[in-house]
């Protein structure tokens, strides 16, 4: 089934640890995004990349890196993780690299993280 | 700033018709969404909006007007599954969303 593949689903981390989230589409769409999603908050945008080989960042950025290295793949590394970075972590892809507003984002089906 | 507003929670009766408001306050609009999210799942989406006016899409239906910074999606013939989160989100630029925090809808029987 086409669609967007997080790993893992659910994760429980030590601070200090370093640790990255892995999200892989199929449907062969430029763009990718990565929010996080707290309780009581709409989803924050990390970081996202236009199309492969480039990345920017979003609105929390601080604590996260990505890379894009290939049109599928977008992992998000948490270099060393804070009890503050306690979230769920979706990862999205749309089908046009510059204009969104043409179409609609995807979404995995998230990522749990705890950090403690 | 750059402000989304919803209701947090709402409850309505099954097979009745529910209004969820959205406004909004950003720096640059080119459009807003809607997206569902069930417990525990992804946001899927609904709705887009770009126009002033009603969109209307089998029971669902999305109005907006930009001189008021104002949207709101219309729910008919409520149904029990229909009982999720509802996140309203304004496109600025290319690929900046900024969201709301969700409107929880609850269904009762």
């Amino acid at each position: 089934i086409a669609g967007i593949t997080q790993a893992p689903t659910s994760q429980i981390l030590a601070a200090g640890r370093r640790m990255t989230l892995r999200c892989t589409q199929d449907m062969r769409h430029n763009a990718m995004y990565w929010y996080r999603q707290d309780l009581g908050l709409g989803l924050r945008l990390i970081h996202y990349s236009n199309t492969a080989g480039t990345t920017g960042k979003g609105e929390v950025p601080d604590g996260y890196s990505v890379s894009r290295a290939n049109t599928d793949d977008f992992p998000l590394t948490l270099a060393s993780a804070v009890p503050s970075q306690t979230s769920v972590y979706f990862c999205a892809s749309s089908d046009s690299s510059t204009e969104l507003n043409t179409g609609e984002l995807f979404f995995g089906e998230g990522s749990r993280l705890t950090v403690l | 700033g750059q402000n989304i507003d919803q209701p947090t929670e709402m409850t309505a009766t099954e097979g009745a018709i529910v209004q969820i408001n959205c406004t909004y306050q950003t720096s640059g609009f080119n459009g807003l969404f809607w997206y569902q999210q069930h417990a525990g799942e992804a946001p899927t989406f609904l709705s887009y909006n770009v126009l002033d006016g009603l969109e209307e899409k089998g029971r669902f239906s999305s109005f907006l007007s930009r001189s008021k910074g104002y949207s709101y999606l219309l729910l008919k013939e409520l149904q029990m599954k229909d009982s999720a989160s509802y996140l309203c989100a304004v496109l600025q630029g290319n690929y900046q969303l900024i969201w709301g925090a969700g409107t929880k809808l609850i269904i009762k029987p």
